[in-house]
């Protein structure tokens, strides 16, 4: 069964940074892009970016590129996406998903983290 | 950028009625277009792909056509099930897009 779980929920300060994982079971790691989806107060839904887990390859929505890094670590087949500088616009639900080339949509999300930004 | 405009953010229907919900695309799109299902405090759950594939394990109630710009979603008979929130979105270039989503309540 695929399964992708993520890290639980954060609360930071802002100007700092956050680091959260996304650990895939179920499924060959490097065969799929793992991409990063934020979700604003059960709004729409914005891509931040995807890694190719096999190469560590990284592409980012302009948008995000600065705030999001995006990395992998294979041995554990979890993917990690860290936020810098956090202010209060980053407050937001944070989805890991599933693409390939095969299957180039996000057939499979994690369960979420809800990043909370506040002094 | 690619935007996508689901023009009803949301829905009040009855059970039991047909509902169609629409996504336009800023270009065309070639049929890479993806419809998300949100229930309320759930994980978007993906529905359908290319289109007019629905997912396995999808309701057969629930349909995807359009091509070029414009695509549809469709349900044919709405059921209790099926209050959340759908999403399109577009993979034929990044950045990936999703619409701004269209909510369905029951009446």
């Amino acid at each position: 069964e695929v399964q992708l779980q993520q890290s639980g929920p954060e609360l930071e300060k802002p100007g700092a940074s956050v680091k959260i994982s996304c650990k895939a079971s179920g499924y060959s790691f490097s065969g799929y892009n793992m991409n990063w989806v934020k979700q604003n107060n059960g709004k729409s839904l914005e891509w931040i970016g995807n890694i190719d887990p096999y190469y560590g390859d990284a592409t980012y929505n302009q948008k995000f590129r600065g705030k999001a890094t995006l990395t992998v670590d294979k041995s554990s087949s979890t993917a990690y996406m860290q936020l810098k500088s956090l202010t209060s616009e980053d407050s937001a639900v944070y989805y890991c998903a599933r693409r390939s080339l095969l299957r180039p949509y996000f057939d499979y999300w994690g369960q979420g983290t809800t990043l909370t930004v506040s002094s | 950028d690619i935007q996508m405009t689901q023009s009803s953010s949301s829905f009040s229907v009855s059970l039991g009625d047909r509902v169609t919900i629409t996504c336009k695309a800023s270009e065309d799109i070639y049929n890479r277009l993806a419809w998300y299902q949100q229930k309320p405090g759930n994980v978007p759950r993906l529905l359908i792909s290319g289109a007019t594939s629905l997912e396995t394990g999808g309701p057969s109630r629930f349909s995807g056509s359009g091509s070029g710009k414009d695509y549809t979603l469709s349900i044919t008979s709405l059921q209790t099930e099926d209050v959340a929130t759908y999403y399109c979105q577009q993979y034929w270039s990044t950045p990936y897009t999703f619409g701004g989503g269209t909510k369905l309540e029951i009446k």
